[in-house]
Formats: structure tokens, sequence, C-alpha cells
């Protein structure tokens, strides 16, 4: 069964405009949380994380929000960049290994 | 080396074959994990290795999967008698100290059984 859930494959959104990618997970131990960007052909990278301690973490244009009551941790973009098109994968840190969502994929358009 | 190296980046195989997908981390880290990504699916977690032990085999779909390391260092993932459901793109991280809060990518191996 899956942990950690993304359910939204895609994503399209407008340059300029704010970016929110969801994420949903079932076990509540989970303490550290992850954001990883994978372009094609090319391993994903990370990007930003969020300790189950704390419910916001910001870097630069990338924010990632914790609501641990529902167990739900969502990514913004602003303001979103063509670059920025590629697949998210929001991931949970288990005890030995993290386990990852399916990913969205989002693209910006001009 | 600089980063995580995998080889060879694209392998095409005849279903009934074996193959060997080899990952070089980084150096100094002790921490070593296979996933691989299937067509619309997420990362599916492997194997991790700390050193040279396997302490989570968990994720190795079928016996036809192993992986080993040796030296700390280099690993090897076998598939025996590969599937066409083998198919996929198989990706190896590392970190530094065993936690999985620090995992540095290679750029994966792409398998495609025909």
């Amino acid at each position: 069964d899956q942990q950690v859930k993304q359910n939204s494959p895609s994503l399209s959104v407008q340059e300029g405009r704010i970016s929110i990618l969801n994420c949903d997970y079932t076990n509540s131990m989970f303490d550290y949380f992850l954001w990883y960007k994978k372009y094609p052909a090319e391993g994903p990278t990370f990007l930003i994380s969020i300790s189950s301690i704390k419910d916001k973490n910001e870097d630069g244009r990338f924010t990632v929000f914790l609501n641990k009551s529902a167990k739900h941790l969502s990514l913004h973009i602003v303001p979103s960049q063509p670059g920025d098109s590629a697949v998210y994968f929001c991931a949970a840190s288990d005890t030995d290994k993290l386990i990852f969502g399916t990913g969205t994929r989002l693209q910006v358009f001009p | 080396g600089a980063g995580v190296s995998q080889s060879p980046s694209n392998k095409v195989t005849e279903k009934g074959k074996d193959v060997e997908l080899r990952c070089d981390p980084i150096s100094g880290h002790t921490a070593l994990y296979w996933y691989r990504q299937s067509l619309g699916q997420g990362l599916e977690f492997l194997i991790y290795f700390q050193g040279n032990s396997a302490p989570d085999k968990s994720g190795l779909p079928s016996d036809r999967f192993s992986a080993e390391r040796t030296g700390g260092s280099v690993s090897t993932l076998t598939i025996q008698r590969t599937q066409q459901e083998d198919s996929a793109v198989y990706l190896c991280a590392s970190s530094l100290s065993g936690s999985p809060r620090g995992y540095t990518f290679g750029s994966g191996t792409r398998l495609t059984v025909v």
C-alpha cells in the first residue's frame, strides 16, 4: 500500500503564478519530509525538507508546509519559472530509507 | 568521485537473460540505496546497504533480484531471468552517514526487456 501519495499526476501553471504541489501520507511516525525534483534522464535532486516539529520551511521561491493533523504537506513555488518544469517527488523518512510518492509533473508555460 | 555514477545508462536485454547494473557511490558515503521507477510509478525502494551489509532488503520484488556491495563502495544489482515487467529506470543513491535525509542520486540505468 502506498504510504506516501501524490494524487495529482500533473499540474500546469503560467509563468509568474504560484505552483502548489500536494502530498499525503498515512504513517504518523514519519518525522521528516523532503521534496525532490527530477528532470528527464537525470536522477532526482534534493529541493527542500521539513522536520515534523515545524509547520513551515522556506528557501527562496520554495516553501514547504506541513499539516501533521491532516497528514498532508505541500510545496509552494512562487513565482513559477519555466525552468521549474520537472517531476516533483515528495518523500517521507522511514527509519532507514526514504519512501517516495508517485510524483507530480509540473509544467510552467510562458 | 564527485557524484553517484551508474552504468550502463541504458540497457536493452532479451527476456530471460540476466543483467547486472552497477552503482559507484560518492567516496566516503557509507549508505547506498537502490530504487526503481517503472512507467507511471513513483520511486520504489528495493534495498539499502550500510557498509557491505544489507539490513533492509524488503523492497526486492522477487528472488530473481539480488544485490551486493563490496569494499563499502561499488554495488551491483543483478536481475536474473529478466521479465518484461522488470523494465524500469533503476536509480542508486548514497548518503554520508546512513541517514536517509541526505540522498544523492545517480542518473539511473534505463532497463528495457524485450
